[in-house]
């Protein structure tokens, strides 16, 4: 059974760092990874999607990478600002055992940038 | 304005009570599909649809029901609701199952 593991559960940090969340999967038969941000009271917004095929993908500030082999997901926020600010969530879209298709997310990262 | 639309955003209802929450998305997306998000459970999966007349269950189907008639629309029936069911709904909608996905706002359900 997938498991989707996102720590740390809740980071805070001061503006203008550089940070990194975390994102890991039990199995490594993906199809693909997104990140989400989801703010308080919010739909979710997609930020990255990464196909199982890529390494890494970027916009603007963001920058996901992909390690299928070693099962992880990582999302760089460069120069964090406190707009960003809020749960930020990776998904993976898989098959499972029977073959139907699924998708399973993490419990996400409650991010806080400290202006 | 390309968007996934859900309706209502807020409802509280009384077990029992058969109600409907409707999903519309207006990209021409063939991929649809509806999550529940509780505390510590993060979102799970309840149904999805791969075109119209297509719909397979998710990981918590039970007490759930959905139809596809038309290719923009996905609502989310409860037959009869029970407290248990109280949650934050959010459907999505993507051009395939393996492509990008959009969320509508959520609706946050309440049944007493």
């Amino acid at each position: 059974k997938q498991e989707v593991t996102q720590i740390p559960a809740a980071l805070s940090v001061p503006e203008g760092e550089n940070l990194v969340l975390n994102c890991s999967f039990t199995d490594s038969a993906i199809y693909n990874l997104q990140w989400f941000r989801q703010d308080p009271g919010k739909g979710l917004t997609s930020l990255l999607l990464i196909q199982s095929s890529q390494r890494e993908q970027t916009s603007g500030r963001l920058n996901a990478s992909l390690d299928k082999s070693s099962g992880r997901s990582t999302l760089y926020i460069a120069a964090s600002q406190p707009g960003d600010s809020a749960t930020y969530l990776c998904a993976v879209k898989h098959m499972n055992s029977g073959g139907y298709q699924k998708v399973t997310f993490g419990t996400g990262t409650k991010l806080q940038v400290i202006p | 304005e390309a968007q996934v639309t859900q309706n209502p955003r807020y409802l509280i209802t009384v077990t029992g009570k058969k109600l409907t929450v409707t999903c519309s998305q207006n990209m021409n997306h063939e991929y649809m599909s509806w999550y529940r998000q509780d505390p510590g459970l993060g979102l799970r999966q309840i149904y999805y649809s791969m075109n119209v007349e297509v719909t397979d269950k998710g990981d918590v189907p039970e007490g759930y029901k959905v139809s596809r008639k038309e290719k923009r629309n996905f609502p989310l029936i409860l037959e009869s609701p029970s407290p248990n069911q109280t949650s934050l709904y959010f459907c999505a909608s993507s051009p395939d199952w393996d492509t990008e996905a959009f969320f509508g706002q959520g609706t946050r359900l309440t049944v007493v």
